[in-house]
């Protein structure tokens, strides 16, 4: 049973279009996260959910919208995509933003 | 916000031999600080971490030092083998409304036979 799981794990596309990424996570935790990995490696926090509820929005332009339908799931949608938005999305989930589960990540590539 | 920095940016030993990876953090209230290591191509995985009313936490391996009078930790990996060759990442956990890890830059660790 896959801790954390996102889908898809490879997502290549036109600049301008929009995608999602999905993410589930089964071990009953309350906070669920979106990372961006750049090419560099930084590994940058860009939402956190808490029982649904946003919590952290670091600066992430509009074009990125997450959506938590309920605890255990926590969706990101990104409109407009541009080449720089290139990069590996993690998510995460976490009992109190403590001991991170990450799943295996989404590698975006915007041509 | 915390500012964590975290070096060196890449390590080469010899295997057998120790690593020492070490970060420092800005904000003196942080109280938990979780190391990752990243094998290549995959997720992020927590391997250890200390909590700031302890001074040292070892896991066969590996150990986890913090100095919180001079905010930095540090991770000591002993005996290294080929399988720990991977980019590690140091972490501290801000506290307020809205905590949240904030990382380190990351090392690659190389360990060559």
């Amino acid at each position: 049973d896959t801790a954390v799981s996102q889908t898809p794990k490879y997502l290549v596309t036109q600049m301008g279009n929009d995608k999602s990424i999905k993410c589930e996570q089964n071990l009953g935790h309350d906070t669920m996260y979106w990372y961006k990995q750049d090419s560099k490696k930084f590994l940058k926090i860009m939402f956190s959910y808490n029982n649904k509820e946003l919590i952290i929005n670091e600066t992430v332009p509009n074009r990125f919208s997450p959506k938590s339908p309920d605890k255990a799931h926590l969706n990101l949608h990104i409109n407009s995509l541009e080449l720089g938005d290139s990069a590996v999305y993690f998510c995460a989930s976490s009992q109190q933003q403590e001991k991170l589960f990450f799943g295996s990540g989404t590698q975006l590539s915007v041509l | 916000g915390e500012n964590v920095e975290q070096h060196p940016s890449t390590l080469s030993v010899q295997e057998g031999d120790s690593a020492v990876i070490k970060c420092t953090y800005s904000d003196s209230a942080s109280n938990y600080f979780p190391w990752y290591k990243q094998e290549l191509g995959k997720r992020p995985q927590l391997i250890i971490d200390i909590r700031s009313n302890v001074g040292e936490k070892k896991d066969q391996r590996i150990a986890v030092t913090l100095n919180k009078t001079a905010k930095h930790f540090s991770l000591h990996i002993t005996e290294t083998q080929p399988e720990d060759s991977a980019v590690y990442f140091c972490a501290v956990l801000n506290t307020g409304t809205a905590s949240k890890l904030t990382f380190g830059t990351g090392t690659r660790l190389q360990v060559t036979l």
